[in-house]
């Protein structure tokens, strides 16, 4: 398997405008996740999938961000309008199910100028 | 939530070196895992151990999940071992989701 595949790598975009990015798990996996990383919070979970289904996205920061999961192998995690404290490195994670190893994707380096 | 403390934050090593970094955590578990974070971002699994005792070639891992803790080793370290390690658990009770600690920031040098 290629693993879970994240597009596009890096994004530079102008503040207000809508960013979408992409992901796809690990075929056969049943659990999706969104993260994000920066240099203050660390690593911190925005929405988990389960099943497609959206089970928790209480870290989801505000309105302006939106996930999606429309089938078993893609997922958008989209914000609009970006804002310049958007950026961010944003990780897509899967697994089979709960309590099981989990596989990140290569991130998108997200810039809002 | 549950609290997840790495230790060392930093450590620098010499090429050839052994090292052990520690993962604390609050409560209890059924879900970790050890990742790398390589200098270009990419988070690399290195063990799934919610307990036990695991090795991989020069890296080993034990987790003691009745005293809440998780040790990591690296013998004869190499520069490509630079990066970020990063300690990750999921709670046993009501949890879903990895909760990372801070990370080890290690620097292997020539």
């Amino acid at each position: 398997d290629a693993g879970v595949i994240q597009s596009p790598r890096h994004e530079v975009t102008e503040m207000g405008q809508e960013v979408t990015l992409r992901c796809k798990p690990i075929s056969g996996h049943n659990s999706l996740f969104w993260y994000r990383q920066t240099m203050m919070r660390g690593l911190e979970l925005l929405i988990y999938f389960n099943n497609n289904v959206p089970i928790d996205d209480s870290g989801m920061p505000e309105d302006r961000f939106s996930a999606k999961m429309p089938n078993a192998s893609f997922s958008t995690l989209k914000i609009q309008p970006s804002e310049p404290r958007d950026s961010a490195v944003y990780f897509c994670a899967s697994s089979q199910r709960r309590n099981t190893e989990a596989f990140f994707g290569q991130g998108t380096r997200l810039t809002v100028v | 939530g549950i609290q997840v403390e790495q230790s060392p934050p930093d450590l620098i090593l010499q090429e050839g070196a052994n090292s052990t970094l520690r993962c604390n955590f609050s409560d209890s578990v059924n879900n970790l895992q050890w990742f790398h974070q390589n200098p270009w971002g990419q988070l690399i699994n290195l063990f799934y151990i919610p307990s036990g005792t695991k090795q991989n070639g020069r890296l080993s891992a034990t987790t003691v999940a009745t005293e809440r803790y998780s040790l990591l080793y690296i013998s004869s370290s190499q520069t490509t071992d630079s990066g970020v390690y990063f300690c990750a658990v999921e709670r046993k009770a009501g949890s879903y989701q990895l909760t990372f600690g801070k990370g080890t920031k290690l620097s292997v040098i020539p």
